[in-house]
């Protein structure tokens, strides 16, 4: 157990709908990343926060955003579901905004679009 | 620009074989980290080892061992007399706190499914 929890784990929804994915980060960390997993893709950042501040954009959709809360948590919005959007989608956490930290990744929350 | 490659994509073995998962990277900094992280059939994506640039000792850790060559830009994964709980997707990763913009986000190879049979 990593200590970063996502929910929910599994989410079933129609294109065109909006859903929610929300991420608790291990105690003490104040970065927040999200990852994308597809099949054709593979593992992509898709964005990064940090103490509630945005640090960094992958290759996240215009119809996708996040934002992190002051109590750390943090949610991942997507709307306009396409069905290429059906994927696995990580959180991970770590101590401070660089890349000398590990991170931890969540158990991940599987989207799937019909 | 920065890529990570695992060039095997699916290995199978027998128990108690010895197995080597490759992994080549591409940066142009001098100060980056590796990692590999195991990824089971349950999904998860589970931490095993990080390397900064600067450190190219190998290093044990029980059955798993890693090389860190930086004259070949190469960073393997052995894990030493397989069993069957190591069957997994194992992916190895880059982070460049130089490289535009980037902030210490992950960039992932395509991963190596090992399978490991009794």
């Amino acid at each position: 157990d990593s200590g970063v929890t996502q929910t929910p784990k599994h989410l079933i929804t129609a294109t065109g709908q909006r859903v929610t994915l929300r991420c608790s980060p291990r105690s003490g960390d104040l970065s927040v990343y999200w990852y994308q997993q597809s099949l054709d893709q593979g593992l992509q950042f898709l964005i990064q926060y940090y103490n509630g501040e945005e640090r960094a954009k992958g290759n996240i959709l215009e119809r996708f955003s996040a934002q992190q809360f002051p109590d750390l948590h943090s949610e991942l919005n997507l709307s306009s579901l396409e069905l290429g959007d059906s994927a696995l989608y990580f959180c991970a956490s770590s101590e401070r905004e660089g890349s000398t930290d590990t991170q931890y990744f969540g158990p991940g929350t599987r989207l799937t679009v019909l | 620009a920065q890529k990570v490659t695992q060039a095997q994509t699916e290995i199978s073995v027998v128990e108690k074989e010895d197995v080597t998962l490759d992994c080549v990277y591409e940066t142009r900094d001098t100060t980056y980290y590796l990692f590999w992280y195991k990824q089971p059939p349950s999904g998860e994506l589970v931490f095993l080892i990080r390397r900064n640039s600067f450190d190219e000792q190998n290093e044990i850790s029980g059955r798993y061992s890693w090389n860190f060559q930086k004259s070949t830009s190469s960073f393997n994964f052995t894990i030493t007399a397989s069993q069957v709980v190591d069957s997994a997707v194992y992916f190895c990763a880059l982070s460049d706190p130089n490289y535009g913009g980037s902030q210490g986000n992950l960039i992932f190879g395509k991963g190596t499914k090992l399978s490991v049979k009794p």
